[in-house]
């Protein structure tokens, strides 16, 4: 059974607090991809990864940065949290094939607030 | 600029059928898929497109016009727990997936 991980499900941080959000997947995807969900907006893409070390600015990648040292573990980093910050983070993976279907499977995400 | 749009809410009755529509402009087109959130929970693959026409799938059809920009999400005999939000999301260009704001759809017995 296909499995998307995130670290917590619930995060309260203070304005200034260096926060990590960890994102594992056991099915040996190539892509990773951290989003942002909040009221009235689709998804929105902060960061994606197509192999480790790599890394691609998405949509709104100010104020984030991200780590993929492994595979199977994408890491998404607020240096200096702020309150504007404060949603639900959902981390996804797919795979990379020739194919033009790619299905994401996505954690069970990280409602993070910030004070 | 690209966007998708989507209906923000619907409310159906338990049994009946009920059509998400889901309109798209976006840079290029490599599929269109179909996604169910229960609230507070992650999202769920439900259906891709990517040529003209239904595709069925139990309860749940979706169709797709290229032509039109256009697709729905067809949902019947209608059951409580299909009370949650539906995505639509276009694969663009680069093979990114443009996501709409989800249709939050209230079942009522």
């Amino acid at each position: 059974d296909v499995k998307v991980t995130q670290s917590s499900r619930y995060l309260v941080k203070r304005t200034g607090e260096k926060v990590f959000l960890e994102c594992v997947q056991d099915m040996d995807h190539e892509n990773m991809f951290w989003y942002r969900q909040d009221p009235g907006l689709g998804l929105r893409l902060i960061y994606f990864s197509y192999d480790v070390k790599m890394k691609e600015k998405g949509d709104i990648p100010e104020g984030y940065s991200v780590s993929r040292e492994k595979k199977e573990r994408f890491s998404l980093i607020l240096e200096s949290a702020s309150t504007n910050q404060t949603s639900m983070y959902l981390c996804a993976s797919s795979r990379t094939s020739a194919e033009i279907y790619n299905e994401q499977f996505f954690g069970p995400g990280t409602r993070l607030t910030v004070l | 600029g690209q966007n998708i749009d989507q209906p923000t809410e619907m409310t159906a009755t338990e049994g009946a059928i009920v059509q998400i529509n889901c309109t798209y402009q976006t840079s290029g087109f490599n599929g269109l898929f179909w996604y169910q959130q229960h609230a507070g929970e992650a999202p769920t693959f439900l259906s891709y497109n990517v040529l003209d026409g239904l595709e069925e799938k139990g309860r749940f059809s979706s169709f797709l016009s290229r032509s039109k920009g256009y697709s729905y999400l067809l949902l019947k005999e209608l059951q409580m727990k299909d009370s949650a939000s539906y995505l639509c999301a276009v694969a663009d260009s680069n093979y990114q997936l443009i996501w709409g704001a989800g249709t939050k759809l209230i079942i009522k017995p």
